[in-house]
């Protein structure tokens, strides 16, 4: 069974600009799960997605935001990028959500300039 | 505010040797845990997880223990390995999930 993919692996951007990053679940997990990772804050939550609806929502501003379609591959969008959104973005997927085991995938390194 | 946190950065052992690794947490809501390990370059691999009915769950050469009076997990693995040096990181679930700064696992050879 394949596991979590994400891309883009890598990406550059920067101030200003908006960026877009996608994750496939394994097959038959409906919910993803979106992390940032960065030194400093360590792993934080971001959002989870289940069955194409938002269930929950971590302490982020609106800038972030992110979509799940009904095949359970989701997006997350990030607008109006700042130097502190540098980080690794991280997706999960379970079959029921944050309280499953969850399986992660190998991250999208974005880096802000 | 509540945290999940954990008592000690790094940790390094004899290869063979026994690890435990430490977590406390704030938030007697929370119902699941979970440790995961974290390899340079690699997103968390879940090790094992426990939920709190339970006060113990061993799986292969790792054992959770959960004192919920003291809001305390534990990680212990056994003989362990150089294929065990990492990250680790506690989580806990409730209605999001929150994890610890990580311990860094380096072992001895």
């Amino acid at each position: 069974k394949a596991g979590v993919t994400q891309t883009p692996r890598y990406l550059i951007k920067t101030r200003g600009q908006q960026v877009t990053l996608s994750c496939s679940p394994i097959s038959g997990h409906r919910s993803v799960s979106w992390y940032q990772q960065t030194p400093g804050q360590g792993l934080q939550f971001l959002f989870e997605y289940f069955s194409e609806t938002q269930r929950n929502k971590g302490n982020f501003p609106g800038r972030f935001s992110g979509r799940q379609f009904s095949n359970s591959r989701s997006e997350m969008n990030v607008s109006t990028l700042e130097l502190g959104d540098s980080a690794l973005y991280l997706c999960a997927s379970s079959l029921g959500g944050t309280d499953y085991e969850q399986y992660f995938g190998p991250g999208t390194r974005l880096t802000v300039t | 505010g509540e945290s999940v946190g954990l008592h000690l950065p790094t940790l390094s052992v004899q290869e063979g040797d026994n690890s435990i690794i430490n977590c406390a947490y704030s938030n007697s809501a929370s119902d699941y845990f979970i440790w995961y390990k974290q390899e340079s370059g690699k997103g968390p691999q879940f090790i094992i997880d426990i939920r709190s009915n339970m006060d113990k769950r061993q799986g292969q050469r790792v054992t959770v223990l959960l004192n919920k009076t003291v809001k305390h997990l534990s990680l212990q693995i056994a003989a362990t390995q150089p294929g065990d040096s990492a990250v680790y990181f506690c989580a806990e679930s409730s209605n999001d999930m929150r994890f610890g700064a990580g311990t860094r696992l380096t072992v001895k050879p």
